[in-house]
C-alpha cells in the first residue's frame, strides 16, 4: 500500500492563478480531510468528506473547493490564489471514526 | 469553538533527560485526544486516548488523559536526538466526521 499520496510536492503560484492539489489513498478509507499548516502553527481543517459524493466545510474553507467523485481521490481546488494561501497542505484519511488519521507527505504552496 | 493549548511552545533538553509535554483542551462532545509527532513532513500518529483508554505507553513514550481536568500529558523518558520534532496534540469531537482540532505544537530539541 502506498497509503496517502499527494502531488505536487512543491508549487509556486502567482496571485490570481488557479491549481488543483491532488490526494489519493489506496486503503479504501471512507473519511478524507484537507488541512493547511501555516509556519509555527497547528493544522487547520479546510474541507472533509465522509464518502464518495459527500463533502463539507471545515474551519477555513474560503478560497477552496473540493470534490469526491471516487473513494480514492479527494482533490483540493484553489480558484484565485492569494498570498494568504501560502502554506503547507496535508491530506489525510481514516477508515472509521475510531481509527487514526493517516497523513500524506504534504504540498508546499507559495503564492507570490 | 473547540480549543487546544499546548505548553511549552518549545524546549531544549540534553539526551537522556525526561520531558513532559502538556495539552489542555476545550471541546464539545469529546470523543478522543490524539498525539502526533511531526518531523519535517507529515504528522505521524503516536497515541489515541479515549474515555475507555486514558493511559497509553509505547517504549519510552507514554501519555495520560485527565477527562475531569481536561488535559493530557506526553512523557518521553531517556530522550534521544531522534526524538527531536514538533509534537502535536489534537482533540476529536463526536460528530459526522469527527473533525480534529489541533494545538500549535511543542517543538522539542534534544541535544548531545
Amino acid at each position: 500500500n502506498a497509503g496517502v499520496t499527494q502531488t505536487p510536492k512543491f508549487r509556486i503560484l502567482k496571485i490570481g492563478q488557479s491549481m488543483t492539489l491532488q490526494c489519493t489513498q489506496d486503503m479504501n478509507h471512507n473519511y478524507m480531510y484537507w488541512y493547511r499548516q501555516d509556519p509555527g502553527m497547528g493544522l487547520k481543517l479546510i474541507y472533509y468528506s465522509v464518502g464518495a459524493g459527500i463533502t463539507d466545510k471545515g474551519e477555513v474553507p474560503n478560497g477552496y473547493n473540493v470534490s469526491r467523485s471516487t473513494t480514492e481521490d479527494f482533490p483540493l481546488r484553489l480558484e484565485l490564489a492569494a498570498p494568504s494561501q501560502t502554506s503547507v497542505y496535508f491530506c489525510a484519511s481514516r477508515q472509521g471514526l475510531r481509527d487514526e488519521q493517516y497523513f500524506g507527505p504534504g504540498t508546499r504552496l507559495t503564492v507570490t | 469553538e473547540d480549543k487546544v493549548v499546548q505548553s511549552p511552545l518549545s524546549l531544549v533538553v540534553h539526551e537522556g533527560d525526561t520531558v513532559t509535554l502538556n495539552c489542555s483542551y476545550e471541546v464539545t462532545n469529546f470523543r478522543s485526544l490524539l498525539w502526533y509527532k511531526q518531523e519535517k513532513k507529515a504528522p505521524t500518529f503516536l497515541f489515541m486516548l479515549t474515555s475507555s483508554g486514558i493511559e497509553k505507553k509505547s517504549g519510552r513514550l507514554s501519555s495520560i488523559l485527565d477527562k475531569k481536568e481536561l488535559f493530557s500529558i506526553l512523557n518521553i523518558t531517556a530522550t534521544q536526538t531522534g526524538d527531536s520534532a514538533v509534537y502535536l496534540c489534537a482533540v476529536e469531537a463526536a460528530g459526522t466526521a469527527s473533525k480534529l482540532t489541533f494545538g500549535t505544537g511543542t517543538r522539542l530539541q534534544v541535544t548531545l
